[in-house]
């Protein structure tokens, strides 16, 4: 069974851009997560979103948006690009998001390079 | 005050050692709590969940202390193989079911040989 996929892998983007990011998750999975790690650093939570509709927000500035599609799929856009953005950009899938019991599954991520 | 607090280490540790990592969290009303591990330039995968109770999964065990609001991870008999970065995690879900997830910033640990 497919894992959590992520794209881009790479990337690299210069200040003032925008950037999209895309997440599959695991089939069957209703609720996808996004989350930020910066070298040296835990990841940081960005959004959660189940059904579509969003659950959870991080301390993130309105620059950073994300949606999920009808087959659970989800996008994190990121506009006005910072050198500070640059990061490992991680997105999890989880089975049922308002369950406080229940495991992240991680995708490998999307690097993402601001010059 | 960060909302979870871990010891960045390294810890340096030869195989068959014992060590404990400890992670603390500064929202009362936390509900859930894990430890994931991280391999060098890879995802974070769940190790195991932490409950009231205490859990027990192999060389690893697991504790919570709400009162104290402190977790702990104890490998008993270390191998090479659990060279990683220990992340602790603390979930919470308000009355409107929105959830935020926080991480730890990692305890790294080296097992040498």
């Amino acid at each position: 069974d497919a894992g959590v996929t992520q794209s881009p892998t790479h990337l690299i983007k210069t200040r003032g851009q925008h950037v999209t990011l895309r997440c599959s998750p695991i089939s069957g999975h209703k609720s996808v997560s996004w989350y930020q790690q910066v070298l040296g650093q835990g990841p940081q939570f960005i959004f959660q979103y189940y059904e579509k509709e969003e659950r959870g927000r991080g301390n993130f500035p309105d620059r950073f948006s994300a949606r999920q599609f009808p087959n659970y799929s989800s996008e994190l856009n990121v506009n006005a690009l910072l050198l500070g953005d640059s990061a490992l950009y991680l997105c999890a899938s989880s089975l049922n998001g308002m369950a406080n019991t229940g495991e992240l599954f991680f995708g490998e991520g999307s690097r993402l390079t601001v010059l | 005050r960060k909302e979870v607090e871990q010891d960045p280490g390294p810890f340096n540790v030869p195989e068959g050692a014992t060590v404990a990592f400890n992670c603390t969290y500064s929202n009362s009303a936390s509900q859930s709590f894990f430890w994931y591990r991280q391999d060098c330039r890879k995802e974070p995968k769940l190790l195991m969940s932490v409950y009231s109770s205490g859990n027990e999964d192999g060389r690893f065990t697991a504790q919570l202390n709400r009162a104290s609001q402190y977790i702990s991870l104890l490998i008993r008999d270390s191998k090479l193989s659990d060279s990683a970065t220990y992340l602790c995690v603390v979930r919470i879900r308000n009355s409107g079911g929105y959830q935020k997830v926080t991480f730890g910033i990692g305890t790294k640990l080296q097992v040498i040989p």
